[in-house]
């Protein structure tokens, strides 16, 4: 049973540039949140996606934009990268009305701004 | 706002003893989930324990469990005979429950750095 994963494990970018970050969730997982986690920070939360359409959304400017296919797996969007946006992003996979279980997370991309 | 708290930055333990990791909440919602994380330093998240805010019993998993103290908006982590493998940042999170179950996002604390000693 494949959990979460996520492509690339690593990226170097320059400010100024977009990039995409990749996500499939557990087998059976229909929800799909991304979060940020900056060096030495708890993860942030930045939307949350469900039925290819996004449900909630944190505190990130529209730099920061999302998509999910039908197949359930998601990308992550970030335009005109700031030296900032430098961080783990990781993607957590659930099932949706099933509040009492957790989420499932990947092993997260990490990526640098230079 | 909801909020999770971690006052411990860092903590030691010798092996084979048990160390207490402190978490605080604060929500108006009256249905949460109270979630601990385990991360070590490769970056995965791994799940380790769950409370929900109508459980009567506190949790237990293995040689986890959750101190929950609802009256205090507390959900301490106990971790039982502690192995040098339990070295790791530990994060306490909450989730609010909407109606109709509809999953929500994770609110997490700033973490605890463990480190067990031999």
């Amino acid at each position: 049973d494949a959990g979460v994963t996520q492509s690339p494990t690593h990226l170097i970018k320059t400010r100024g540039q977009q990039v995409t970050l990749r996500c499939s969730p557990k087998s059976g997982h229909d929800t799909v949140s991304w979060y940020q986690q900056a060096l030495g920070q708890g993860p942030q939360f930045i939307f949350q996606y469900y039925e290819e359409e996004e449900r909630q959304r944190g505190n990130f400017p529209d730099r920061f934009s999302g998509h999910q296919f039908p197949n359930y797996s998601s990308e992550l969007n970030v335009n005109a990268l700031l030296l900032g946006d430098s961080a783990l992003y990781l993607c957590a996979s659930s099932l949706d009305g099933y509040s009492n279980q957790p989420q499932h997370f990947g092993d997260g991309t990490r990526l640098s701004i230079l | 706002a909801q909020k999770i708290t971690q006052t411990q930055p860092g903590m030691f333990v010798q092996e084979k003893e048990a160390v207490t990791l402190d978490c605080t909440y604060d929500t108006s919602d009256p249905s949460y989930g109270l979630f601990w994380y385990k991360q070590p330093s490769s970056g995965e998240m791994i799940f380790l324990i769950y409370q929900g805010s109508y459980d009567q019993q506190n949790a237990t998993e293995g040689r986890y469990s959750l101190n929950f103290q609802k009256a205090r908006k507390s959900a301490n982590l106990v971790i039982s005979a502690s192995q040098l493998g339990d070295s790791a940042m530990y994060f306490c999170a909450m989730r609010e429950a909407r109606i109709g179950g509809a999953t929500n996002k994770l609110i997490f604390g700033t973490g605890t750095l463990l480190a067990v000693q031999p």
